[in-house]
């Protein structure tokens, strides 16, 4: 099957401080990929989606100059977050769309963001 | 966004016994999935439904497409301790936007 990765799994930062997370299909290429947030005990809430070669479309409430991401290749999209606070710690979870179709979305394994 | 309302938000069973849980919308979809997460990972599909009334099986699970197209509905049988976890639903509607479903957790108790 698919598989999409994601690196770091875990991360603990300094508020302040830029955290990026890599998201990369290892056997497909992705025009799309989503990056979502989920909390403790809820659902994954969509943040946005990146489409390579051009600018992501970020959901209503998501600042985009907070949460930057960057599509670069067909295999990789970077979520980075700026100037990191304590309410940004959350499990953030990224997927891939193999093909055209949400039944082809490969979701990767999550990273825990801490901020101190 | 929009969420679909999953019930029942948990379930606490005994190793052996049936499961049953759903997924309910106010609007219409064209294609219903379900998914199973386990902790500290992503969701990963379990099964796919892509037409009202349609009836799709994958081992122990069965999964049915509403015929109003606003449901959905999973069905485990002979629960095992593995099949612990958060069961999500999601849907595609007809503008082609996808959204998850609140989740159930489930636990097997041994």
């Amino acid at each position: 099957g698919a598989v999409v990765s994601q690196h770091p799994s875990r991360v603990i930062c300094k508020s302040g401080t830029s955290v990026k997370i890599e998201c990369r299909s290892l056997d497909f290429q992705a025009t799309t990929m989503f990056w979502y947030r989920q909390f403790p005990k809820q659902s994954l809430m969509l943040m946005a989606t990146s489409n390579e070669g051009s600018k992501a479309t970020y959901e209503q409430g998501v600042e985009k100059d907070k949460f930057l991401i960057n599509h670069a290749s067909l295999t990789l999209s970077t979520l980075t977050v700026t100037s990191a606070h304590p309410e940004d710690s959350s499990f953030y979870i990224c997927s891939a769309v193999r093909g055209g179709s949400y039944n082809e979305q490969f979701f990767g394994p999550g990273t825990r963001l801490t901020v101190l | 966004g929009q969420q679909l309302n999953q019930s029942p938000q948990s379930m606490f069973i005994q190793e052996g016994e049936d499961v049953s849980m759903n997924c309910t919308s106010s609007s219409i979809f064209n294609t219903w999935l379900w998914y199973k997460q386990d902790p500290g990972e992503g969701p990963v599909l379990l099964i796919a439904l892509y037409k009202a009334g349609e009836l799709t099986s994958n081992g122990r699970l069965t999964a049915q497409f509403g015929i109003t197209r606003k449901d959905s509905f999973l069905n485990i049988s002979a629960s095992i301790p593995s099949d612990v976890g958060i069961y999500f639903c999601a849907g595609v509607n007809t503008g082609n936007q996808f959204y998850f479903g609140t989740g159930t957790s489930l636990t097997v108790i041994p």
